[in-house]
């Protein structure tokens, strides 16, 4: 079972909001990764970190910004929520390397609403 | 382009077989993956394919992979009503931080 936590698992909220979603894993991953899907759509890469005090863009473009301050904590700030910002947020975390034991394993998700 | 594809919607009848297929798109990619999504919860790795296999066997699933077409497959065998839930392809592309690129999911449901 991956230990990979994510909260809060639902979150509704006003426009204009500022968010945070957190992320958290206990296995001692270098790497973590955030994805957003939308219904239906392929997930897409939002932000990744390789370490401690590394932190990329992912593929899509998105308003958020993540840190990464301590190996196990990677979470996800939206400065001011919008209706657009309106997804679902899935975490992932995997070793360092590029072999067949970098699974990604995710957490459960944070399905976001902006009212 | 930049995309996985893969049919959005199977039904299948308890027992039968499921074929969910799945077209990628860089030559290179170094590991192909299946993931499953249960409704609520994260994506768990099913099984992978190295890219220089053409077939793979874990149980009831079977991963079948045709390079020249870039194309994969995930069949799963005597399909039980535990199975319904959203199944992923992935690619893991070189180069950078060998990234995973997902397919939109295929949603899998078993009738009686």
């Amino acid at each position: 079972e991956a230990d990979i936590y994510q909260t809060p698992r639902y979150l509704v909220i006003g426009t204009g909001k500022k968010i945070t979603l957190e992320c958290s894993q206990t296995m001692g991953h270098d790497k973590m990764y955030w994805y957003q899907q939308d219904p239906g759509m392929e997930l897409h890469l939002i932000h990744y970190s390789y370490g401690v005090n590394s932190t990329e863009k992912g593929d899509l473009s998105s308003e958020s910004t993540v840190s990464r301050i301590r190996t196990e904590h990677f979470p996800l700030t939206l400065e001011s929520a919008r209706p657009s910002h309106t997804s679902q947020y899935l975490c992932a975390s995997s070793e360092r390397g590029g072999g067949k034991d970098t699974e990604a394993f995710f957490g459960q998700g944070t399905r976001l609403t902006v009212v | 382009g930049e995309d996985v594809e893969q049919s959005l919607f199977l039904s299948v009848r308890e027992g039968d077989s499921s074929v969910i297929n799945c077209t990628y798109t860089d030559s290179s990619s170094t590991y192909l993956y299946w993931y499953k999504q249960e409704p609520g919860a994260g994506l768990q790795l099913l099984t992978y394919i190295f890219s220089n296999m053409d077939m793979k066997q874990d149980q009831r699933l079977t991963v079948l992979l045709n390079k020249k077409d870039k194309h994969l497959s995930l069949r799963i065998a005597d399909t039980q009503t535990g199975d319904s839930a959203i199944y992923f392809c992935a690619e893991r592309r070189q180069g950078g931080y060998n990234k995973l690129i997902f397919g939109a999911g295929t949603r899998l449901a078993v009738h009686p």
